[in-house]
């Protein structure tokens, strides 16, 4: 019964592939997030959707485009993949409060990706 | 620019001691603020959290203080047990208009049995 998954969970590749990674969450929410976490350890966030509208997009390189089929799932396709793409990414999700307020942010287990 | 800052990179305490975990902001339009706890290959687990117009939240044995004046605030766990050993992020974030969270760099907390 888990909230968040991702799969993969590792993925290693070589420079200049496409890759994809899915993530889904059986939360009912209608939020979600993609987060990247560097080698210095800094969690910054990337992309979110809500309702499957695109309303963060901070400063990434086209060569990665999300995708959300629907609001329980948001992909992150990657093209061209450089070795500086190399990081754990994290998808999150909440529920977008009637109030406007903030809702807590729940995320997966990450998926670890080492450009070679 | 990192708005969010954790400046002690580790900490070391006893079981039974309290954890005093740190986090200051440089953006004063922050209003919403959260803690969340890492264990290792594991995603980030929400662990408190505090609006602003607050500056004392507890739950259980964590209490997070806010200091606005001094854009700071703080995780207390008291007492610590070897399992709350973990990385601890600190976000910032507003209570409307955008869903981002701003996070620091983390703190590995190691609760010495």
């Amino acid at each position: 019964d888990t909230a968040v998954s991702q799969t993969p969970k590792y993925l290693v590749t070589q420079m200049g592939n496409d890759k994809s990674i899915k993530c889904e969450q059986n939360l009912g929410h209608d939020t979600m997030y993609w987060y990247k976490q560097d080698s210095k350890k800094f969690l910054k966030i990337m992309f979110s959707y809500n309702n499957k509208e695109l309303i963060i997009n901070e400063t990434v390189p086209n060569r990665f485009s999300p995708k959300s089929p629907d609001k329980a799932h948001l992909n992150l396709h990657i093209n061209s993949l450089e070795l500086g793409d190399s990081a754990v990414y994290f998808c999150a999700s909440s529920q977008f409060s009637l109030t406007g307020d903030q809702e807590t942010q729940y995320f997966g287990p990450g998926t670890r990706l080492l450009v070679l | 620019d990192q708005q969010v800052k954790q400046n002690s990179p580790s900490l070391s305490v006893q079981e039974g001691r309290i954890s005093i975990l740190n986090c200051d902001y440089t953006n004063s339009m922050f209003d919403y603020f959260l803690w969340y706890k890492k264990y290792p290959a594991e995603g980030p687990t929400f662990l408190i959290s505090i609006s602003s117009i607050k500056d004392k939240n507890e739950d259980g044995r964590f209490t997070v203080f806010l200091n606005k004046s001094a854009k700071h605030l703080s995780l207390h766990i008291v007492p610590s047990q070897p399992g709350d050993s973990a990385v601890y992020f600190c976000a910032a974030s507003f209570t409307s208009g955008t869903y981002k969270y701003i996070f620091g760099t983390g703190t590995r907390l190691k609760v010495l049995a």
